[in-house]
């Protein structure tokens, strides 16, 4: 099964608050991992990267934490506007793999008003 | 220039057409993804392209047909396909021939199967 997972399904934020949407992986040897935006009706979106060498990278508005000693990835969205409304992908990569990244379940934010 | 298009937006076909999916890209990116998204789930990877040479079948059905013409397209020919296959298909590339480099992703195409 896939090694890469969410741990919620749904996540709800008021508008103006800051979201942080959680991936846990289980690949210790996996060392690229990618966050990506899906809104209704697209294609995923690029969001931002992070290498295994790295804690934490910041993009605009956004930050990937990664927590190597418990396997945990996180993505923070600062002040969330209602365009930040879709599902959000995590994804991992690992070289001695099939040269493949794996998906996680994905985890819809929904911004309240 | 990030832009990854895929046509057609929509297709709706019986289960004894044939048609294709096209993908284009303009970035030099040399490898070239298709992806099978059904609702509420994650992209599946279907066939890879590096260097206009298949390099991966994810054990994809003989009624899915990709083909790389040259290092900017990727087709996928569809034939006698079932409703089960209806799904958001993805096409993506990436830079260089590995998955470890960001892969860009189309807006897809939604198809129906009938």
């Amino acid at each position: 099964g896939e090694s890469v997972g969410l741990h919620l399904p749904t996540l709800s934020v008021q508008e103006g608050d800051n979201s942080i949407i959680n991936c846990a992986y289980s690949n210790s040897a996996s060392d690229y991992f990618i966050w990506y935006k899906q809104e209704s009706g697209k294609g995923p979106q690029f969001i931002i990267d992070i290498r295994s060498n790295m804690d934490k990278r910041q993009g605009q508005r956004v930050t990937v934490l990664l927590n190597k000693t418990v396997k945990h990835l996180s993505l923070q969205i600062a002040a969330t506007q209602p365009g930040d409304s879709a599902v959000y992908f995590c994804a991992e990569y690992w070289m001695n793999r099939d040269d493949k990244i794996i998906f996680g379940k994905g985890t819809r934010l929904h911004i309240l008003p | 220039d990030t832009e990854v298009t895929q046509t057609p937006k929509h297709l709706v076909m019986g289960m004894t057409n044939k048609k294709s999916l096209k993908c284009e890209q303009h970035m030099g990116h040399r490898a070239m993804y298709w992806y099978k998204q059904k609702a509420k789930k994650p992209p599946e990877l279907m066939f890879v392209y590096s260097y206009e040479k298949l390099s991966i079948n994810e054990s994809v059905p003989s009624r899915f047909s990709p083909e790389c013409p040259n290092s900017s397209l990727l087709n996928l020919h569809l034939h006698a396909l079932q409703p089960e296959d209806s799904a958001l298909y993805l096409c993506a590339s990436s830079q260089g021939q590995g998955a470890g480099d960001t892969q860009y992703f189309g807006p897809g195409t939604r198809l129906t199967v009938l």
